[in-house]
């Protein structure tokens, strides 16, 4: 199995600009996560889809970020007009439950960086 | 809210030493109580602690729950310049729908 992949790797972006960020979930998964990394907070939940419905929304941080998940094996996760506090890594985790504990698989990450 | 714990924030030791890291967690009805390691980027699974579980083994690492105490510690012996990470802590929760919790991480640097 590849795994859960994320898109692109790496995001070095002007403040302003728009950034989308990609994710593959592993096949037959049918929960998918956005969490966000910063030294500061440590791992934040974003959001979370389950057979790819919203379910948990309450940590995106305002309306300049959305998400969506058109099929079970697509997401991505949008920020616009982008800052500099946005600045983090992205990870994108996959899990086969409705979500409530279960083992996540987490992508590499999209590094992103807002200048 | 739920909320994880985690300390010592960082720790740095030598080869061959045993170190305990550990998780303190406020959850509504527990469910589970995972650890992962990171490396370079992504985070990867070592155990998953329940109720029905609550002591687990893989080589020179090995993790307890205690309910009472809510908390838990992770257990390395014999420590590698291979063991140097973060080690995360996360818990998950039995009531609605809500994804893993994780704490701040603790900081792991093995020198030889």
């Amino acid at each position: 199995d590849a795994g859960v992949i994320q898109s692109p790797r790496h995001e070095v972006t002007e403040m302003g600009q728009e950034v989308t960020l990609r994710c593959k979930p592993i096949s037959g998964h049918n929960s998918l996560f956005w969490y966000r990394q910063t030294m500061m907070r440590g791992l934040e939940l974003l959001i979370y889809f389950n057979n790819n419905v919203p379910i948990d929304d309450s940590g995106m941080p305002e309306d300049r970020f959305s998400a969506k998940m058109p099929n079970a094996s697509f997401s991505t996760l949008k920020i616009q007009p982008s800052e500099p506090r946005d600045s983090a890594v992205y990870f994108c985790a996959s899990s086969l439950g409705a979500g409530g504990g279960e083992k996540l698989f987490f992508g590499s990450g999209t590094q992103l960086s807002v200048l | 809210e739920d909320k994880v714990v985690q300390s010592p924030l960082s720790l740095v030791v030598h080869e061959g030493d045993t170190v305990t890291l550990n998780c303190s967690y406020e959850v509504t009805n527990f469910r589970s109580l995972l650890w992962y390691k990171q490396e370079k980027k992504a985070p990867t699974f070592l155990f998953m602690l329940t109720s029905s579980g609550i002591e687990k083994k893989s080589g020179r690492l090995s993790s307890i729950l205690d309910k009472k105490e809510l908390s838990s510690i992770l257990n390395i012996t014999a420590t590698q310049t291979g063991d140097s990470a973060i080690y995360l802590c996360a818990v998950g929760s039995a009531t609605g729908r809500r994804a893993l919790t994780f704490g701040s991480g603790t900081r792991l640097q093995v020198q030889p």
